[in-house]
């Protein structure tokens, strides 16, 4: 069972659009829910993360929504670039557990 | 500071083959893991340790092995290679579990032929 579904698995921006990855998480357990960003060829970083005690975080042009009812929470980048080309990874944990979503590859357009 | 750094990068196995992966992490992480990641699947868990000493079984735990002889190391181990390892495996290190960020390595892509 998958506890942590991500969609689309691939998305197509052209540069200045919007990109919205979306996550669901079935485990009411989880309090962390970081993004992971990561480039071909490495591994993933760190890019942001909220906790559920407040629905949306902001840091620069990269955004999380989270909505605690409907157990969802939803990555928004602003402005894309084609330097934000990457593979995001959804993520959700809580002190004994930690799962990823499928992860979405994001194209940018220039 | 290095981070978290994996050998080999690259290596392919004939199936039945034993190897070792190797995660060296200089932050004096108490938590590591190792991960695999295939395509459509995400990052899967196959083992973590919460300690020097210590080791516990992730999602997917069947055909590795794992060993955490010193804190800053870290061992996958595969006894007998069969060609659904065939995977990109990263390791990883954090303060903790939750809501703690983990550092990942570069990655070692393996293939079982």
């Amino acid at each position: 069972q998958q506890q942590v579904k991500q969609s689309p698995q691939s998305l197509i921006v052209q540069k200045g659009g919007i990109s919205i990855i979306n996550c669901a998480y079935e485990n009411t357990a989880f309090d962390y829910f970081p993004w992971y960003q990561q480039f071909p060829g490495k591994g993933p970083a760190l890019l942001i993360a909220i906790r559920p005690d407040v629905s949306e975080k902001k840091e620069g042009r990269f955004t999380i929504s989270f909505n605690k009812s409907a157990k969802q929470f939803s990555l928004h980048i602003m402005d894309s670039q084609p330097g934000d080309s990457a593979t995001y990874f959804c993520a959700a944990s809580n002190n004994n557990d930690m799962r990823f979503g499928a992860g979405t590859r994001l194209t940018v357009k220039p | 500071n290095a981070g978290v750094t994996q050998t080999p990068k690259f290596r392919v196995l004939k199936t039945g083959q034993s190897m070792t992966l190797l995660c060296a992490q200089d932050m004096n992480h108490e938590y590591m893991y190792w991960y695999r990641q295939d395509p459509g699947m995400g990052l899967r868990l196959i083992h973590y340790s919460v300690g020097e000493g210590t080791t516990a079984k992730g999602e997917v735990p069947d055909g590795y092995n794992v060993s955490r002889l010193k804190k800053q190391n870290f061992l996958l181990g595969l006894e007998s290679a069969a060609p659904s390892q065939t995977s990109v495996y990263f390791c990883a290190s954090s303060y903790r579990v939750g809501a703690y960020e983990q550092y990942f390595g570069p990655g070692t892509r393996l293939t079982v032929t």
